[in-house]
């Protein structure tokens, strides 16, 4: 099957400073990539979809500014949360799929704590 | 708005146990219906999916039906084993596609020997 990587599985930083995690397709070239976000047994809420070479479309409530998203190429897309804060520590998931309405294949994860 | 509801966890069961994970949806329309599973360090995988009332999908031993009626999508499993432990979510997308997933806050499951 399909696979979605995911860098860093898990960083701890600093309040303030701004963290990158990138999203990758490694055997696919994906036209739409979402990301996730999921607090401890809590749901996975979308926060963002990007297609390759355009802006990404934000969901209510997610501030785009925070969370920077760049879909490069058709098989990377970083997620940048910049000036975290504390409130920011959670897990972020980036799914990716081939044509719009195919299966989503998920990456890993990655558990971001800011401190 | 579309909200999935599941069990919360973890269900702990003995190897061989019969398994049952509960899901309820709210929808609007007619959406389609997801398991996903995720093993420890790794991605969410598709489970098994049904498109449309009385379906019942399986993939690996689980079954899940379509119920209409009761608006559910319970996950189960005749004999479970070691290797089935993992956090299941129950999931729906009321558009054509797949490109809007609602998810339940996900279901641990440990087996043991």
């Amino acid at each position: 099957g399909a696979v979605v990587s995911q860098h860093p599985s898990w960083v701890i930083c600093k309040s303030g400073t701004s963290v990158k995690i990138e999203c990758r397709s490694l055997d696919f070239q994906a036209t739409t990539m979402f990301w996730y976000r999921q607090f401890p047994k809590q749901s996975l809420m979308l926060m963002a979809t990007s297609n390759e070479g355009s802006k990404a479309t934000y969901e209510q409530g997610v501030e785009k500014d925070k969370f920077l998203i760049n879909h490069a190429s058709l098989t990377l897309s970083t997620l940048t949360v910049t000036s975290a804060h504390p409130e920011d520590s959670s897990f972020y998931i980036c799914s990716a799929i081939l044509v719009l309405g195919n299966e989503q294949f998920f990456g890993p994860g990655t558990r971001l704590t800011v401190l | 708005g579309d909200s999935v509801t599941q069990m919360e966890g973890p269900v702990t069961l003995s190897e061989e146990a019969f398994l049952t994970i509960n899901c309820t949806y709210t929808a609007t329309g007619y959406p389609s219906l997801f398991w996903y599973v995720q093993y420890p360090g790794e991605g969410l995988q598709l489970l098994l999916k049904a498109t449309k009332a009385d379906d019942k999908g399986s993939n690996k031993g689980f079954e899940a039906t379509y119920r209409k009626e009761t608006t559910s999508f319970h996950l189960e499993k005749g004999s479970v084993q070691v290797s089935d432990s993992a956090v299941y979510f129950c999931a729906l997308t009321s558009d054509s596609g797949y490109s809007t997933l609602t998810f339940g806050k996900g279901t641990m499951l440990l087996v043991s020997p």
